[in-house]
């Protein structure tokens, strides 16, 4: 059974529209992540989190946005899509050093 | 920059064959150690964590951890087709809260 929930699972839309990818999780984690990947390739991460109200950007530059107003949602907003921005998108959440737990990832495609 | 090293592969076993995945990071004083499996199209699942010297098992893997020469690896006994996936290798970086990953060796099974 999933502790950590995204949705949608898969998302295709046009270019210029505003999208949100929720994450959220039950496990009362402080930490959680949002990592892209592209097909057969590297996991980036984009934006992280400490906890309420602490959000910072990755290694990997990127046009999204995300907020944490509370601890077990952490929703990633990308204001003007483009089609540079189809991917997958992974949100995870981890106590200190004892791993992560990844969602199933929602896979978008801006067209 | 912090880094962790793995050979992408592929590397091709066959059925019932020891499957030995091999990682070397750039951080002397990391503690925690990961690997993941990636499925194609799914996300990474945690299978194993070591965080002190020498072998740690867990049914058919085992993962190994040599601080000293800064390597750590996945042994897969008995490998079967549907080990047939990419490994990730990640390291717990204390300083940032963060996890800095390999970019993954691709294994195939053969039957």
């Amino acid at each position: 059974e999933a502790d950590i929930y995204q949705t949608p699972r898969y998302l295709v839309i046009g270019t210029g529209k505003k999208i949100t990818l929720e994450c959220s999780q039950t496990m009362g984690h402080d930490k959680m992540y949002w990592y892209q990947q592209d097909p057969g390739m590297e996991l980036h991460l984009i934006h992280y989190s400490y906890g309420v109200n602490s959000t910072e950007k990755g290694d990997l530059s990127s046009e999204s946005t995300v907020s944490r107003i509370r601890t077990e949602h952490f929703p990633l907003t990308l204001e003007s899509a483009r089609p540079s921005h189809t991917s997958q998108y992974l949100c995870a959440s981890s106590e200190v050093s004892e791993g992560y737990t990844f969602g199933s990832g929602t896979r978008l495609t801006v067209v | 920059q912090k880094e962790v090293e793995q050979n992408s592969g592929p590397l091709s076993v066959p059925e019932g064959a020891i499957a030995s995945l091999n990682c070397t990071y750039s951080d002397r004083g990391s503690q925690s150690f990961f690997w993941y499996r990636q499925y194609s199209g799914k996300s990474p699942e945690l299978i194993m964590s070591i965080y002190s010297n020498g072998d740690k098992e867990d049914g058919r893997f085992t993962a190994q951890l040599n601080k000293a020469s800064q390597y750590v690896s996945l042994l897969i006994r008995d490998s079967q087709p549907s080990d047939s996936a990419t490994y990730l290798c990640a390291v717990w970086d204390s300083g940032t809260y963060k996890y800095i990953f390999g970019t993954g060796t691709r294994l195939k099974v053969l039957a």
